[in-house]
This record gives C-alpha cells, sequence and structure tokens, in this order.
C-alpha cells in the first residue's frame, strides 16, 4: 500500500524557517517525481513545488520561488521542504503527492497533510 | 500561466442524480488534466487522469471528457458518499494549476 506521511508543521512567527518531510512507503520513490501541495483554511489547492525522481530538476510556484527548496534523498525515502522567511500567508495545510511517473504527471497518492501556521 | 475555471462552485442534487462539472482551461492542454476529490478533513484524491482515465479503484458512476478546452466530469447516480469538493488540475505546461473546486451537497 503506498503511503505518504507528512510531519514538521507547527506554529512558527513570521520570518523564521521550517522544515517539513514526507516519508513514503510501499512503492520505489527513486523512480517518482514529488510535488508539495497546500491548502490555506477554507481555500483551494495551491501547486508549490515538484522535483524530479533523481533531484536533478526541481520548479517553483512563484509564490514560494526564493524562499522554499524541495530535496529528496531517496536513500531515506523522504521529501523535504525547507520553508524559509515565512509569511502569514503562507498558513496553510501542507500535502506532499507522489507523481505518477519519474517527473510530472498526475498526483495519484497524497500524504493527509501537515499544518502550518505562521503568527506573531 | 494556464488558468482554470471550474463551474459551478457549488451544485446540491439528491442521490440518484446526475451530476456535471465544467473546468475550462484558457489554453490548448491536449488531454492532461485530472479530477481529484476531496472530502472534509482529508486529502484530496485522483479519480479521473489524462482527462477521461478513471483511476484505479474509482467506481465506474465516475466519468471524465473533454471538448477542445473544456473539460467535464460526470458523475452518474449520485450517492451520499460522493459529498466531497471536486478540483481540475492541468499538468500539460509548468505551473501545474487547479481550478477553485467546486463542491457537490447531497439534498
Amino acid at each position: 500500500q503506498e503511503k505518504l506521511v507528512e510531519s514538521g508543521g507547527g506554529v512558527v512567527q513570521p520570518g523564521t524557517s521550517l522544515r517539513l518531510s514526507c516519508v513514503v512507503s510501499g512503492f520505489t520513490f527513486s523512480y517518482h517525481g514529488m510535488h508539495w501541495v497546500r491548502q490555506a483554511p477554507g481555500k483551494g489547492l495551491e501547486w508549490l513545488s515538484m522535483i524530479s525522481y533523481d533531484g536533478g530538476k526541481a520548479d517553483y510556484a512563484d509564490s514560494v520561488k526564493g524562499r522554499f527548496t524541495i530535496s529528496r534523498d531517496n536513500s531515506k525515502n523522504t521529501l523535504y521542504l525547507q520553508m524559509n522567511s515565512l509569511r502569514p500567508e503562507d498558513t496553510a495545510l501542507y500535502f506532499c503527492a507522489k507523481s505518477s511517473n519519474f517527473y510530472y504527471s498526475q498526483m495519484d497518492v497524497w500524504g493527509k497533510g501537515t499544518t502550518v501556521i505562521v503568527s506573531s | 500561466v494556464i488558468w482554470m475555471t471550474q463551474s459551478p462552485s457549488l451544485v446540491s442534487a439528491s442521490t440518484g442524480d446526475t451530476v456535471t462539472i465544467s473546468c475550462r482551461v484558457t489554453q490548448g492542454i491536449r488531454s492532461y488534466l485530472a479530477w481529484y476529490q476531496q472530502k472534509p478533513g482529508k486529502a484530496p484524491e485522483l479519480l479521473i487522469y489524462y482527462a477521461s482515465t478513471l483511476q484505479d479503484g474509482v467506481p465506474s458512476r465516475f466519468a471524465g471528457s473533454t471538448s477542445g478546452t473544456d473539460f467535464t466530469l460526470t458523475i452518474s447516480s449520485l450517492q451520499s458518499e460522493d459529498a466531497a469538493t471536486y478540483y481540475c488540475q492541468q499538468y500539460s505546461s509548468f505551473p501545474p494549476t487547479f481550478g477553485q473546486g467546486t463542491k457537490v451537497e447531497i439534498k
């Protein structure tokens, strides 16, 4: 059974940093691209970033470019999202999601999410 | 950026009804469109990809279709467990973009 489990969320002050993790199981992590998607309270889905199967290529939404960094450790079956210079508008539920192929395709498995609250 | 416009934003229907949700995109995406279902407090789940291919395990009452830049999700014989918000998403070009969502309520 393919499973994604996010962690690392919390309540932080504006301007600080946080690193989210997503541990996967049930599939060959190193064969698949991975995404981060967030959902602000009561709002829709916003794609943030994705990384290729080998970590060689990454892309970002304009809203987080230069502040967030996606990475992966295939030896640990873990995806990361380093979030710097956090803003109140970054408050959201953060999901990791698996791409059905090695890079860019539909997101066929999602984690349950981890909550980030940015507030002073 | 390819923008996605979903309509309606809310639909209220009875069990057994047929519900259609539209997703219009601002430029051609071939068939690189997915539909997701998100129930309250849960993560999204993939229903359909490549515009009309049903994800494994998804009931056959869900169907996707396309006509140019207009995409449709049809739920036939609506069930109570179909109460959720549905999102379309294009993966033809970067960045991937989602529609704003359509909430399906059961009367």
